[in-house]
């Protein structure tokens, strides 16, 4: 199988704070990395492409500067969430292809942000 | 019209129930199909891959209908532990993004 993990599951912080969630595929490379956000009871949203070695895709309507990725190697993306606001709470869940995205995507487990 | 479609339910059905969710998509370019599973509050899993013939993974089946560009998911013999939301995924090439549906609940009680 191949096994993504992230780090933290579950964070609070308080507004104007910067939040970072990292992501990592344990068993496998992974050339692209996805960032979703899901709000309850709504569907995932994706927020970025995260591809090693180069800028991130961002989706229409989603901040870079807010949403800061960085995909430094084929294991590891990381998501910085600067001056977090409380519309910023969410589930964040990444998610990693061996092929580069066209076949199955495995996702870690989600951070729960929570800001005051 | 959204990129993908689904009932959003929730389907209440009893154990041992047959249950189908529907699925429509919006672009005929997407090349990719699947059903994956989310319990609550948790990441989601991928439950099946769907082909073009059509495939069955014991108590599911999932069909494409490429001309009607729809997607179906069939449970079978329904068991509590089925309960969760399914979500219907397509993609494509050349850049296309993931698209993920809504979602489908479903309820299966004793």
């Amino acid at each position: 199988g191949a096994v993504v993990s992230q780090h933290p599951s579950r964070v609070i912080c308080k507004s104007g704070t910067s939040v970072k969630i990292e992501c990592r595929s344990l068993d496998f490379q992974a050339t692209t990395m996805f960032w979703y956000r899901q709000f309850p009871k709504k569907s995932l949203m994706l927020m970025a492409t995260s591809n090693e070695g180069s800028k991130a895709t961002y989706e229409q309507g989603v901040e870079k500067d807010k949403f800061l990725i960085n995909h430094a190697s084929l294991t590891l993306s990381t998501l910085t969430v600067t001056s977090a606001h409380p519309e910023d709470s969410s589930f964040y869940i990444c998610s990693a292809s061996k092929t580069g995205g066209y076949n199955e995507q495995f996702f870690g487990p989600g951070t729960r942000l929570t800001v005051l | 019209r959204k990129e993908v479609e689904q009932d959003p339910g929730p389907f209440n059905v009893p154990e041992g129930a047959t249950v189908a969710f529907n699925c429509t998509y919006s672009n005929s370019a997407s090349q990719s199909f699947f059903w994956y599973r989310q319990d609550c509050r948790k990441e989601p899993k991928l439950l099946m891959s769907v082909y073009s013939s059509g495939n069955e993974d014991g108590r599911f089946t999932a069909q494409l209908n490429r001309a009607s560009q729809y997607i179906s998911l069939l449970i079978r013999d329904s068991k509590l532990s089925d309960s969760a939301t399914y979500l219907c995924v397509v993609k494509g090439t050349g850049g296309f993004k993931t698209i993920f549906g809504a979602g489908t609940r479903l309820f299966v009680k004793a």
